[in-house]
């Protein structure tokens, strides 16, 4: 079965670079959430979209933009980034007739050095 | 404020024998109530939920026990493996479009030999 499919895996930026993480949601979900989990700490909530509108909204700095676009794929934009900021990026999808059980992708490893 | 409270932090138990962790809410309003498994280095997985008009779900070795009142559920791992070795997080989240997750704090679960 499809999964949800994050790019890239890995990603090292330096401080004040900006880094674009993209998610690519399993077929026929209409919802995307970003997630952020720091070392040994649970995953907190970014952001969310449902049918391509921002749906609700997180812990996520003004630094941090996302979007989704019209074939649902979703991205993540951190601009200014900061040591601070090195963590895995979780993208989760889902469908609202389902209404429950989100599905997580392997997530995207920032270092920021 | 952590809305969602897990515990233990760190759970050792032998090959064989019953892994339990506790979690407990704040909010009333939570009305679906899932487990997570994550292995290092992946996404969250989810491994088994329930919704609070039903006070014990079992699937496979796993269980979850519910407490409406106490507002509390719990993870019960029978006849546990040491491929269950794992960080296992509880969550909550409201019925509705795009409901984001509340996740607990984590607990690190090691089954030895």
């Amino acid at each position: 079965a499809a999964g949800v499919i994050q790019s890239p895996r890995h990603l090292i930026k330096e401080k004040r670079e900006t880094a674009t993480l993209k998610c690519y949601p399993i077929p026929r979900h209409d919802t995307v959430y970003w997630y952020q989990q720091g070392p040994g700490q649970d995953p907190q909530f970014l952001i969310s979209f449902y049918e391509k509108m921002q749906s609700d909204k997180g812990s996520i700095p003004d630094r941090f933009s996302a979007q989704q676009f019209s074939d649902y794929h979703s991205e993540l934009n951190m601009s200014s980034l900061e040591l601070g900021d090195s963590a895995l990026y979780f993208c989760a999808s889902s469908w609202t007739g389902a209404n429950y059980g989100y599905t997580f992708g392997s997530g995207t490893r920032l270092t920021v050095v | 404020q952590q809305q969602v409270k897990q515990s233990p932090q760190s759970l050792i138990v032998q090959k064989g024998g019953i892994s339990i962790i506790n979690c407990a809410y704040e909010n009333t309003a939570f009305d679906y109530f899932p487990w997570y498994q994550q292995f290092p280095g992946k996404g969250p997985a989810l491994l088994i939920a329930i919704r609070p008009d039903v006070s014990e779900k079992k699937e496979g070795r796993f269980t979850i026990s519910f407490n409406k009142s106490a507002k509390q559920f719990s993870l019960h791992i029978m006849d546990s493996q040491p491929g269950d070795s794992a960080t296992y997080f509880c969550a909550a989240s409201l019925t509705g479009t795009a409901s984001k997750l509340t996740f607990g704090t984590g607990t690190r679960l090691q089954v030895t030999l």
